[in-house]
């Protein structure tokens, strides 16, 4: 069966570092990869969208790598800041959902 | 604001009732997907529908329903409640390519 695996439940890094938060498949092969980012009781927000045929996306300060061959994404924020704070989701093609990664950034 | 609407945003009631809980997708939009989130679940795909019609079914339980109006406002029907479905419930909308789904501040949804 499908099955998508955020790397960790929670990620705790110094502001002004990169996250890096990784997004594993199997069993399923995406025509694309999103990355939300969603606040405690609030509806999860769209970041960016990764294509099956593309390598890497970038978006200000985050940055997404999608490897099909490794059945893996990739989600880097650089220069990170304590508003990064949020739990952050990966998508396949819009209805699968991750668990998530808990990103917690320290002043 | 995503420009999403959902009502109510609390609902408490008791095992073995029905409620329903109602989406009014962006302006334009034609797709309305629905989501269950718990704490040990993650972000369940329910359901999407298309212009009045269904599209794409996940772990939708039969005890649940959905439809879509002709103003493209979307309702959700849980019935014979159980504890177990007390979960925060959100709609969500895209246009035409679906690539992007803007998501509602969500139903919090409490069975006692």
């Amino acid at each position: 069966s499908q099955k998508i695996e955020q790397n960790s439940e929670a990620l705790n890094i110094q502001e002004g570092k990169t996250a890096t938060l990784t997004c594993n498949y199997t069993n399923y092969s995406p025509a694309y990869l999103q990355w939300y980012r969603q606040d405690p009781g609030r509806g999860p927000v769209f970041l960016l969208l990764i294509r099956e045929n593309e390598k890497e996306k970038r978006k200000e300060r985050l940055k997404v790598t999608f490897d099909t061959t490794l059945k893996q994404s990739l989600f880097h924020i650089t220069a990170s800041q304590p508003a990064d704070s949020a739990t952050y989701l990966c998508a396949l093609d819009g209805e699968r959902f991750g668990a998530g990664t808990r990103l917690t950034v320290k002043p | 604001d995503s420009g999403v609407t959902q009502t109510p945003k609390h609902l408490i009631t008791a095992t073995g009732q029905r409620v329903t809980l109602r989406c009014s997708p962006r302006s334009g939009d034609l797709s309305v997907y629905w989501y269950q989130q718990s704490l040990d679940q993650g972000l369940q795909f329910l359901i999407q529908y298309y212009n009045g019609e269904e599209r794409a079914k996940g772990n939708i339980l039969e005890r649940f329903s959905a439809q879509q109006f002709p103003d493209l406002h979307s309702e959700l029907n849980l019935s014979s409640l159980e504890l177990g479905d007390s979960a925060l419930y959100f709609c969500a909308s895209s246009g035409d390519r679906g690539e992007t789904q803007y998501f509602g501040p969500g139903t919090r949804l409490l069975v006692l």
